[in-house]
């Protein structure tokens, strides 16, 4: 079975502030896809970043990164220089193809509160 | 106009109600979903469907039913609703072989009194 872990439920920092958030995953597929998802306040869910297991290079897009680490089945994302427009529910989330089901695995979300 | 609609996006209805949520695309994907996302548990998939005559049952499908009418629509139904229901619904879609993102439809609040 598969399963995402974010054990950051909430994480508050002060604007310009640096700040990571955790995801660790666990699937016994060798291809498997991992994912996050920004749900600002009002709710709708946006697609940040897809990256697939056999492609271990970090990736960096504007103030976002994106570090991705088999050896511990971690896919952490850092927002450098945050900005209050950074507030919001942050979801990993795991496709693989083994189990059948074609859904993604969502993480319970860690709430970031990007303070002015 | 947005990729992925929702019809309703809020929804207040009585236990025992029959409901229907509907969702529409026009990104050409095949591939549809429906989840549901309750405080603190994250998203789980109810249903996904790969195309017309592919439905099938994801994580938590007890109470639900669903309907893909033509490529571009996906239905959810709660037969008889339950306040255990209420949450916040999203429709979902890919491309083929479901290995891309998913894009989500923005959400329906359903309430069941």
């Amino acid at each position: 079975a598969q399963k995402v872990t974010q054990a950051q439920t909430e994480i508050s920092v002060v604007e310009k502030e640096d700040v990571t958030l955790d995801c660790v995953y666990e699937t016994r597929d060798t291809t498997y896809y991992l994912f996050w998802y920004k749900q600002p306040p009002s709710g709708e869910l946006v697609f940040l970043i897809r990256r697939n297991s056999f492609d271990e290079q970090n990736e960096i897009s504007g103030r976002y990164s994106w570090n991705f680490q088999k050896s511990t089945s971690s896919f952490n994302f850092t927002i450098t220089a945050s900005q209050v427009v950074d507030s919001a529910v942050y979801f990993c989330a795991l496709l693989t193809r083994g189990g059948g089901a074609d859904g993604l695995t969502f993480g319970k979300g860690t709430h970031l509160i990007i303070q002015p | 106009d947005a990729d992925v609609t929702q019809t309703p996006r809020n929804r207040i209805t009585k236990t025992g109600k029959r409901i229907m949520l509907e969702c529409s695309q026009t990104k050409g994907h095949d591939r549809m979903y429906w989840y549901r996302q309750d405080p603190g548990l994250g998203l789980r998939l109810i249903y996904y469907s790969f195309d017309v005559k592919d439905i099938n049952k994801g994580e938590i499908s007890d109470g639900y039913s669903v309907s893909r009418q033509a490529q571009a629509k996906f239905s959810l139904s709660l037969e008889s609703a339950i306040p255990n229901q209420t949450a916040l619904y999203f429709c979902a879609t890919s491309t083929g072989g479901g290995e891309g993102a998913q894009y989500f439809g923005p959400g329906t609040r359903l309430l069941v009194l």
